[in-house]
């Protein structure tokens, strides 16, 4: 166990739905990002929140939305899915006392498929 | 803007010997961080080794090493004795040092499959 806890672990839903994905971070990190990895790709930045608010924004398309709750867990909305949304999301926490040595922890995914 | 290179799409070894996966990087912050992660087959995100920046010598961990080069921007990973379990997608990535880009940024990654 990593320490950040990722749900589901899968999911399948169909073409113009609403999920959400959940992600708790590790005991004591501030920070949460979120990644999406396609079918053989790398992984792409989507977005961080630090302490309850947006930090960065990478490329998230306008139909996902995500937040950080008070008690630091976060969730991811993804709206009006189409197939391409298909793919596994990454919640990795970190610290981020504003070190480049700070380390970071992956949840194990949720792997979407939209059907 | 942050960028991490690999070019090794692939990359067949033979088990018990040794191997190396590339990595560049671009970077206009001082300050910085490197790290490699492991992807096995069953997706999970596994974290191998850490280069900083300003670090002098070389990170190691076990049979991981990092060859580092920063005049050259490369940060490869060096495997010695491959093993079969070491079969997997590899990632590099880079994170920045100033507020705001903590992120990690990922290059494309390399699958290495060991041959027994």
């Amino acid at each position: 166990d990593s320490g950040v806890t990722q749900t589901p672990k899968h999911l399948i839903t169909a073409t113009g739905q609403r999920v959400t994905l959940r992600c708790s971070p590790r005991s004591g990190d501030l920070s949460v990002y979120w990644y999406q990895q396609s079918l053989d790709q790398g992984l792409q930045f989507l977005i961080q929140y630090y302490n309850g608010e947006e930090r960065a924004k990478g490329n998230i398309l306008e139909r996902f939305s995500a937040q950080q709750f008070p008690d630091l867990h976060s969730e991811l909305n993804l709206s009006s899915l189409e197939l391409g949304d298909s793919a596994l999301y990454f919640c990795a926490s970190s610290s981020n006392r504003g070190r480049p040595t700070d380390g970071y922890t992956f949840g194990s995914g949720t792997r979407l498929t939209v059907v | 803007a942050q960028k991490i290179t690999q070019t090794q799409p692939g990359m067949f070894v033979q088990e018990k010997e040794a191997v190396t996966l590339d990595c560049t990087y671009d970077t206009s912050d001082q300050s910085y961080g490197l790290f490699w992660y492991k992807q096995p087959s069953s997706g999970e995100m596994i974290f191998l080794i850490y280069q900083g920046s300003y670090d002098e010598q070389n990170a190691t961990e076990g049979r991981y090493s990092l060859n580092f080069q920063k005049a050259r921007k490369s940060a490869n990973l060096v495997i010695s004795a491959s093993q079969l379990g070491d079969s997997a997608m590899y990632f590099c990535a880079m994170r920045g040092g100033h507020f705001g880009n903590e992120k990690l940024t990922f290059g494309t990654g390399t699958r290495l499959t060991i041959i027994p």
